[in-house]
């Protein structure tokens, strides 16, 4: 099975701030990353796929990057609503596996 | 607008048995791959199953292959998870998603999630 390994588990950043969330993949998954932002009580929702492109109607400070095996997630200037937990997602390859998930606060 | 609502959930005991159900709405449910995700209390999100556009492939994580059953009826546009011989561990918010498979896979849509208790 193909690992993700998320990082940080946690991260406190003040408004207008960039934060930077990680995902190291175990192989190669070539492009097949998602990134799914889920807020307080919430279901997970989409925001990036093929590791660089910006899902309908996310806020273009969202942003997806990748170096070699090593995948992030970038928001470039944080705001309240952008709280909650971030996961990645494989799809390189069966079982589709999550990286462990980031929760982002304001501080 | 897309809709994706589970129903079913609740409390059942370890060994039983328990069918999710998702009913979907604007989109054609038929072309496309659907999906269970789950999430337990406190957890992060695990991938429970897949199900092709006609319902003839279907895939499972070792965790709960040969127990759990996915299944679709297109022409109710609804989307459906057997659970059998639950055990605690399957206690958890499981997610119906659509799975979009033109160009890259990702979850593009996300129901409100369904509870389910594995106690005795």
């Amino acid at each position: 099975d193909i690992q993700m390994t998320q990082s940080p588990a946690s991260l406190s950043a003040s408004l207008e701030e960039i934060v930077t969330i990680t995902c190291q993949a175990s192989q190669d998954i070539g492009n097949w990353l998602s990134w799914y932002q889920q807020k307080p009580g919430k279901s997970p929702q989409l925001l990036i796929y093929g590791a660089t492109s910006l899902a309908d109607g996310v806020p273009s400070r969202f942003s997806g990057s990748r170096s070699g095996t090593q995948y992030s997630l970038k928001i470039s200037r944080l705001q309240v609503e952008d709280i909650g937990i971030y996961y990645c997602l494989q799809a390189y390859s069966a079982p589709l596996t999550f990286g462990s998930g980031t929760k982002l606060e304001i501080k | 607008e897309v809709q994706l609502v589970e129903s079913g959930g609740g409390l059942v005991q370890p060994g039983r048995s328990l069918k999710l159900s998702c009913a979907a709405s604007g989109f054609t449910f038929s072309n496309y791959y659907m999906a269970w995700v789950r999430q337990a209390p406190k957890k992060g999100l695990e991938w429970v199953a897949t199900i092709s556009t006609s319902g003839s492939r279907t895939y499972y994580p070792d965790s709960v292959k040969g127990r759990f059953i996915i299944s679709r009826d297109n022409a109710k546009s609804s989307l459906y998870l057997q659970m059998n011989s639950l055990k605690s561990e399957d206690t958890a918010t499981y997610y119906c998603a659509r799975w979009h498979t033109i160009g890259y896979y990702y979850f593009d849509y996300w129901g409100q999630g369904v509870m389910v208790t594995v106690s005795s």
